[in-house]
């Protein structure tokens, strides 16, 4: 069965810092997606990256990057100086394509970057 | 492009009414979908569409019902509205296929709470 994890269920780091929420999936799929949603404070889901299951090329943009292990099942999200507007609930997702594009979701890490 | 739009945003219910949930979208979708969002649980399927007069359920469905007559509209009913299903919820879309297969965008979310 699919299943996304995020440990981390708050995170507080100060501005400036760098900071990593992590995220690990199962899937018996060879197939799949993963993504990474931020919800601010407003409440909106805003898509930040999908990744295809076949591409383990790390990518950056701009100050945020992400780490995609297939060995290790995890799919991994850097903010490089944090600042204030990054406070929000980061999900990490995992969709199904076989059954309709179903979205695993994880249970969301909060972060509060602190001024 | 408005995107997904849901109406209304906020909802107060007395248990046993029922209402139905809009949600559209004008991007040509294949795929939509119902999901619920509680605290320290992420997002859960409520049921899902591939596209016009085809719908499924997803993990929490119980209590809930959908049709799907045209692509842009995806309507989730709330037949008889309980306590538990308090909640904030979520409807979304994606293309089945292409460079953005399976990326869901998700609309602003409607607030529901069952007295």
């Amino acid at each position: 069965a699919q299943k996304v994890t995020q440990a981390q269920t708050e995170i507080s780091v100060v501005e400036k810092e760098d900071v990593t929420l992590d995220c690990v999936y199962e899937t018996r799929d060879t197939t799949y997606y993963l993504f990474w949603y931020k919800q601010p404070p407003s409440g909106e889901l805003v898509f930040l990256i999908r990744r295809n299951s076949f591409d383990e090329q790390n990518e950056i943009s701009g100050r945020y990057s992400w780490n995609f292990q297939k060995s290790t099942s995890s799919f991994n999200f850097t903010i490089t100086a944090s600042q204030v507007v990054d406070s929000a609930v980061y999900f990490c997702a995992l969709s199904d394509i076989k059954g309709g594009n179903q979205f695993y979701f994880g249970t969301g890490t909060s972060l509060t970057v602190i001024p | 492009n408005a995107g997904v739009t849901q109406t209304p945003k906020f909802q107060v219910l007395k248990t046993g009414q029922s209402m139905t949930l809009q949600c559209a979208q004008d991007m040509n979708h294949e795929y939509m979908s119902w999901y619920r969002q509680d605290p320290g649980m992420g997002l859960r399927l409520i049921h899902y569409s591939v596209g016009a007069g085809i719908t499924d359920q997803g993990e929490v469905p119980n209590g809930y019902n959908v049709s799907r007559s045209t692509t842009e509209d995806f309507p989730l009913r709330l037949l008889s509205a309980a306590p538990s299903q308090t909640s904030v919820y979520f409807c979304a879309s994606s293309y089945r296929g292409g460079a953005e297969a399976d990326t869901q965008y998700f609309g602003p979310g409607t607030r529901l709470t069952v007295l």
